[in-house]
């Protein structure tokens, strides 16, 4: 079963436009954390942002912006005033007692294609 | 100075063959990570691995095996290549043992099976 799921798998805006990524993700444990990671077309992958179970505040890092709430078990990632250089691929990962260890468990990625 | 670094970045060649994608941390982490993203980009996990104990998935086949000569290297071996084994292949470290931490992945390797 799948334990992240980004229900979204291609998002197109118009630069300037606000976006919102959406990820929802599945878990029995209490402690776990929560990550973001970004894949440019160049391939590599970048880490955003990490949260743990405990830390419901929502966070802003310049134009990024990301609401955790448990109560709907969804760790939302939003860009406001996109830019054509946020195009990539969004994941959202899940890290938390399991069969593979601690190993990140991902979703399937949401591609945001933002055109000038 | 790249943190996570992998070798080769491209790896072309034919079915049936053995190969082995290099992996090297210099960042003193205590755990290594391989997983391979399909050709719908899906990242799955296939190993974890520290000094004391390898996690692997069980979806994995057993003509993949992770082998590290340190703790800052974990390599990974394919026998008998087959044609759906084409794949980005990443490799990933994070400190300790624990989910606490991110992980922090190598540019990848993108191997093609023909």
């Amino acid at each position: 079963a799948q334990k992240v799921t980004q229900a979204q798998t291609e998002i197109s805006v118009v630069e300037k436009e606000d976006v919102t990524l959406d990820c929802v993700y599945e878990t029995r444990d209490t402690t776990y954390y929560l990550f973001w990671y970004k894949q440019p077309p160049s391939g590599e992958l970048v880490f955003l942002i990490r949260r743990n179970s405990f830390d419901e505040q929502n966070e802003i890092s310049g134009r990024y912006s990301w609401n955790f709430q448990k109560s709907t078990s969804s760790f939302n990632f939003t860009i406001t005033a996109s830019q054509v250089v946020d195009s990539a691929v969004y994941f959202c990962a899940l890290s938390e007692n399991s069969n593979s260890g601690y190993a990140l468990n991902f979703g399937k990625g949401t591609s945001l294609l933002v055109t000038p | 100075d790249t943190a996570v670094s992998q070798t080769p970045k491209y790896l072309v060649t034919q079915m049936g063959n053995d190969k082995s994608i290099k992996c090297e941390q210099n960042l003193g982490h205590d755990t290594m990570y391989w997983y391979k993203q399909d050709s719908k980009k899906f990242l799955k996990i296939m190993f974890s691995y520290n000094n004391k104990e390898l996690i692997i998935n069980e979806t994995v086949p057993n003509r993949f095996s992770p082998k590290s000569p340190d703790k800052a290297h974990l390599n990974l071996h394919i026998n008998s290549l087959e044609l759906g084994d084409s794949a980005v292949y990443f490799c990933a470290s994070s400190p300790g043992t624990g989910f606490q931490a991110e992980a922090f992945f190598g540019q990848g390797t993108r191997l093609t099976v023909v």
